[in-house]
């Protein structure tokens, strides 16, 4: 059974940082780009970040660039989005999402997500 | 960037038919998938490549996409049915992944 399985939400104050991870079983992860999109309480899904499935090409939202990290660890089936400088309008729902090898693949597994508080 | 453009809500009877519009320049010239979210749940693909459908879902869900707008259709809608409804693609002048806004789906 494909599984993503994202762990590490919580509370904490604006300004701080926070590491979320993510791991996979059920398939070979070396062969999906893996995606991070959110959602904040009561909003739509916001696409943050996707990863190439050898990391050799990363692509960040407007949003988060420059203070989100992506990267993956294809040998222990896991990802990491470790959140810098977050802000009271990160607050949402956290979803790591597998895709086919194309860009324009879509998304065929989900993870059932979790919730980063950002509120002082 | 790219934006894509849904009506917030739609609502339909019971086995009546829904379509879902997805508004986006030139969005028939890119490929388009569709998710279903219920409340709490994770989202679901419903439809990629604008049309093709997973094996595990029922046929009453098809997609098209010509022009500027890109269309989900729900065909015999059920109560179950009813939840949240996103178009997305990949803009790639930009590298970025777009989705729509979101449409919510009302079984009357």
């Amino acid at each position: 059974e494909v599984q993503l399985v994202e762990s590490g939400g919580r509370r904490v104050k604006p300004g701080g940082s926070l590491s979320l991870s993510c791991a996979t079983s059920g398939f070979k992860l070396s062969s999906y780009m893996i995606n991070w999109v959110r959602q904040a309480p009561g909003k739509g899904l916001e696409w943050v970040a996707s990863i190439s499935s050898s990391s050799n090409y990363i692509y960040y939202g407007e949003s988060v660039r420059g203070r989100f990290t992506v990267s993956r660890d294809n040998a222990r089936n896991s990802l990491s989005l470790q959140m810098n400088s977050l802000r009271v309008e990160d607050t949402a729902v956290y979803f790591c999402a597998r895709q086919g090898q194309g860009y324009e693949e879509s998304i065929d597994q989900w993870g059932q997500g979790t919730l980063v508080s950002v509120s002082s | 960037s790219y934006v894509l453009t849904q009506p917030p809500s739609v609502s339909v009877a019971p086995g009546q038919t829904a379509r879902i519009t997805c508004g986006g320049d030139d969005i028939g010239s890119k490929t388009v998938h569709w998710y279903q979210q219920r409340p709490g749940q994770a989202p679901v693909l419903v439809v990629y490549d604008e049309s093709e459908r997973p094996a595990t879902l029922p046929e009453r869900f098809s997609g098209s996409s010509s022009g500027n707008t890109a269309a989900l259709t729900i065909s015999r809608v059920e109560a179950e049915d009813e939840a949240d409804y996103y178009c997305q693609v990949w803009h790639s002048r930009s590298d970025h992944m777009v989705f729509g806004g979101g449409t919510k789906l009302t079984v009357l």
